[in-house]
């Protein structure tokens, strides 16, 4: 069965340090997504990526992220300078037009020390 | 209270008995959505009614929508050990591939 492929599974990284989080969607999926999940608490919705551009973004979704689909069939999260808050489990997701459920990866854990 | 609240948080259950497990939302919704997680894994999807939909049935999942409550109910029938995770409701809003609001989980324990 297709997946949505994300790697790293863990990445600690220092505070202040910029990451690069990636995820590799299924093929023919058209719409792409981040969600993140802190420690305990709900998942929340980051960004929504269509037609290489971004169709939502939430409030957490400041200047300091970014996402890009460089080639095609990967799909990235960039966070400029981490802070502590940033710590949590990052979600991608992807869809097709005919919609029925997304279908996630299985997640990077990030650690900000 | 939130989009998307569970209830309940926690539920532990003998294996083979059945599990219920219950969403609220606050927003007019376009489909529900019930996930699955394991343990520091990723979201696994059960499930997804529509608006227009009162019953679905998955296997040994049965779930249940009343928009006029703004509520839904996923029942596990015959759990196993395996069912152990958290369970999640999602609403989407708009006409599908718009932003998930999730809910806040039931931890579900099945006790062999």
């Amino acid at each position: 069965e297709p997946e949505v492929t994300q790697t790293p599974s863990h990445q600690v990284t220092q505070m202040g340090q910029e990451v690069i989080l990636r995820c590799v969607p299924i093929s023919n999926h058209l719409y792409f997504y981040w969600y993140r999940q802190i420690l305990g608490q709900k998942v929340e919705f980051l960004v929504s990526f269509y037609n290489n551009e971004i169709s939502e973004k939430s409030e957490i979704f400041d200047d300091q992220f970014s996402v890009e689909r460089p080639d095609g069939s990967n799909f990235t999260l960039k966070i400029r300078s981490t802070k502590l808050e940033d710590s949590a489990m990052y979600f991608c997701a992807s869809n097709t037009e005919s919609f029925y459920g997304y279908t996630f990866g299985s997640g990077t854990r990030l650690t900000v020390v | 209270s939130q989009q998307g609240e569970e209830d309940p948080q926690a539920l532990s259950i003998q294996e083979g008995e059945n599990a219920t497990m219950n969403c609220s939302y606050k927003t007019s919704i376009n489909n529900l959505q019930w996930y699955r997680q394991n343990s520091g894994r990723g979201l696994v999807h059960l499930i997804l009614i529509r608006s227009n939909e009162r019953e679905k049935h998955s296997g040994r999942l049965r779930v249940t929508l009343d928009t006029s409550k703004k509520s839904s109910s996923l029942l596990i029938t015959a759990s196993r050990a395996a069912d152990t995770a958290s369970y999640f409701c999602a609403t989407d809003a708009n006409f599908g591939n718009e932003k998930l609001t999730f809910g806040t989980g039931t931890r579900l324990t099945i006790i062999p």
